[in-house]
């Protein structure tokens, strides 16, 4: 079965400081790979995507993530963080073959100022 | 406005009583969707509809119950409430693929506590 893991419920970085969230997934086949944010009392924003076209993806407010199939990894970065970064970062992926789609359980990033 | 759109926001009712969240849509996606946020659980699919006459059950489908009552709407019922179906609560819909390569987009969320 296709499943999502999220390394680190919660992630602590300085203002400035390199981001880095933790995304793995199990996949037979090439999957679709997504990257939302949630901030307080709001519902989930999509913030980039992977369909393979091009394994670095740059998605909205500076972040980016690399598709790395040898890692079966798909980690999301910004290289300066901000203090409005700080929210609830959830990977997904779409189970291949269907429209469905699986989330990790999230990570919440405080940026300490 | 929002694409996706859910109603109530934020509901408190008693257990055994029922509830009804409502969605609607304006992005015109056949594709549906119910999910729970809980904390440290992720989102957790209820339910799922891919059309009108289309309606599956999602991973945590028990105590739960749909209606697809157009495209554009998808209502999630809780028959009988009960306390650890207290969460937040998301309708959200997906595109066919060719437009925006297979997005999920989510409502605001529906806070829903039963005591």
């Amino acid at each position: 079965a296709q499943s999502v893991t999220q390394l680190g419920s919660h992630v602590s970085v300085s203002e400035g400081a390199l981001v880095l969230l933790r995304c793995n997934y199990s996949s037979s086949v090439p999957p679709y790979l997504f990257w939302y944010v949630q901030y307080p009392n709001q519902g989930l924003q999509l913030l980039l995507k992977y369909t393979s076209a091009a394994t670095l993806v740059k998605g909205i407010n500076g972040f980016e993530a690399e598709f790395k199939k040898s890692e079966t990894s798909f980690h999301l970065t910004k290289p300066s963080a901000h203090m409005s970064d700080a929210a609830e970062y959830f990977c997904a992926v779409r189970i291949s073959g269907t429209y469905k789609y699986i989330f990790g359980t999230g990570t919440r990033l405080k940026v300490l100022a | 406005d929002a694409d996706v759109t859910q109603t109530p926001r934020n509901r408190i009712t008693k257990t055994g009583k029922r509830i009804m969240l409502e969605c609607s849509q304006t992005k015109g996606h056949d594709r549906m969707y119910w999910y729970r946020q809980d904390p440290g659980l992720g989102l957790r699919l209820i339910y799922y509809s891919f059309d009108v006459k289309d309606i599956n059950k999602g991973e945590i489908s028990d105590g739960y119950s749909v209606s697809r009552q157009a495209q554009a709407k998808f209502s999630l019922s809780l028959e009988s409430a009960i306390p650890n179906q207290t969460a937040l609560y998301f309708c959200a819909t997906s595109d066919p693929g060719l437009v925006s390569g297979n997005t999920i987009y989510f409502g605001e969320g529906s806070w829903l506590t039963v005591v």
